[in-house]
């Protein structure tokens, strides 16, 4: 069983639809969560990080975790043709270092 | 503040030759983490170093070897090239060991293995 899973889509969507990605992990001793965002020929950048349960928002993106059902997501509000991209999910353990990546999600936004 | 580089971007290598890739890390960074990422998949962690001497590594061979330098730049090494190891190779620089979201990740070299 691998540590992180997150279905690979691909996910087209129309411009300004709402866009969810989710992964799930096996460890409950992960607890630090991210997204990161990746365009093509590029290395992943940043998008969004967290340590806690519930909701954190940072303009159109919001990530949830819940540790409880070990399962995180990244939603994608009013979403732009910009967005197009790849999403990984991201999990590191406290004293871990390394981080444990999902296979990405592959977005296509619609103008 | 310049971010992380690595060169080449890509390189094409035969099947049993070695190849070294290069990564400077970002300004004020001392950690360096290398990752593979085969195509349509997650970047895989290789190893990290910290202060030049190997801090962790992960599942794979001993044919994959690293150095870090004083001025916290880094080498990836690959001897006995396979063609499985084609793959976009990622270097992320971070302040420290502890930090679980300062990594900087570079554009990648992409290895192709013929």
């Amino acid at each position: 069983q691998k540590e992180v899973e997150q279905d690979p889509g691909p996910l087209s969507v129309p411009e300004g639809a709402i866009v969810s990605l989710n992964c799930t992990y096996s460890n409950s001793a992960f607890q630090y969560f991210m997204w990161y965002r990746q365009y093509s020929r590029k290395g992943p950048e940043l998008l969004m990080y967290t340590y806690s349960s519930g909701n954190k928002e940072d303009g159109r993106f919001t990530a949830q975790v819940d540790k409880s059902s070990k399962y995180i997501s990244l939603f994608i509000r009013d979403s732009q043709p910009s967005d197009s991209a790849t999403y990984l999910c991201a999990i590191r353990g406290a004293n871990d270092y390394k981080l444990s990546f999902g296979a990405g999600t592959t977005v296509t936004v619609r103008a | 503040e310049t971010g992380v580089t690595q060169s080449p971007t890509h390189l094409i290598k035969t099947r049993g030759q070695q190849v070294t890739l290069r990564c400077s890390s970002q300004s004020g960074h001392n950690t360096v983490s290398w990752y593979q990422q085969a195509l349509g998949q997650g970047p895989q962690f290789i190893f990290q170093y910290y202060r030049e001497e190997e801090n962790g590594r992960g599942n794979f061979p001993p044919r994959f070897s690293g150095l870090q330098f004083p001025n916290y730049s880094s080498e990836l090494n690959v001897n006995a090239l396979e063609l499985d190891d084609s793959a976009l190779y990622l270097c992320a620089s971070s302040p420290g060991t502890g930090e679980a979201w300062g990594y900087t990740f570079g554009s990648g070299t992409r290895l192709t293995v013929v």
